[in-house]
């Protein structure tokens, strides 16, 4: 089974810094994808990024990227220029190629809480 | 393009009272899908089905039940409900995880509580 670690709780940034949410995952599959999903107070999660893992090259959505270390199994997301309405819980997910094998869906981490200052 | 629609946004529900959450798709998507979300936990997944008349459970399934008569629906039946089934339920579908189709698309979620 897939597990997704995100070691950051709660993290506080000031408007307009660059700030960096780290993801970190197990898994003996060789091919899968990955995911940051944004769910602000409205509780819609919003797909931020994605990433795959047969792709070297690090995944960007204007300000939102990744760096994504297959071997180390990290997956972390750095927000540029933070605005206010980055402010939302941010969870780190894992999905493999489907099987047929059972519990096919994303594997997501506990999350973590951004709270972007004014 | 109403996308996923999930209803109602909110209930309330006495022990042992049975219910359905509703889920309705207008993407034509194969691949569907339940989640629950508990308090500083990410969203865990209870069943899915890859196309009507399949289904197939997920990592936490007890409780649960779920049919998939067609390609719009897959409402989710709690027969008996628990207070350790309050929580917050997201519904999200694909066109076709078979075909790839690893970006979901979620519903806007059913807060259920049980008294």
């Amino acid at each position: 089974a897939q597990t997704v670690t995100q070691s950051q709780p709660e993290m506080s940034v000031q408007e307009a810094e660059t700030v960096t949410l780290s993801c970190t995952y197990d898994t003996s599959e060789n091919n899968y994808y990955l995911f940051w999903y944004k769910q602000p107070p409205s509780r819609q999660m919003i797909l931020v990024i994605r990433q795959e893992a047969y792709k070297q090259q690090n995944a960007t959505e204007n300000r939102f990227s990744v760096n994504f270390q297959k071997a180390a199994k990290s997956f972390s997301l750095k927000i540029s220029d933070s605005q206010l309405g980055d402010t939302a819980m941010y969870f780190c997910a894992f999905m493999k190629p489907f099987s047929g094998g059972g519990a096919d869906g994303l594997t997501f981490g506990k999350g973590t809480h951004l709270i972007i200052q004014p | 393009n109403a996308g996923v629609t999930q209803t109602p946004k909110f209930q309330v529900l006495k022990t042992g009272q049975s219910m359905t959450l509703q889920c309705a798709q207008d993407m034509n998507h194969e691949y569907m899908s339940w989640y629950r979300q508990d308090p500083g936990m990410g969203l865990r997944l209870i069943h899915y089905s890859v196309g009507a008349g399949i289904t197939d459970q997920g990592e936490v399934p007890n409780g649960y039940n779920v049919s998939r008569s067609t390609t719009e629906d897959f409402p989710l039946r709690l027969l008996s409900a628990a207070p350790s089934q309050t929580s917050v339920y997201f519904c999200a579908s694909s066109y076709s995880r078979i075909a790839g189709g690893e970006k979901l698309f979620f519903g806007s979620g059913t807060q259920l509580s049980v008294l």
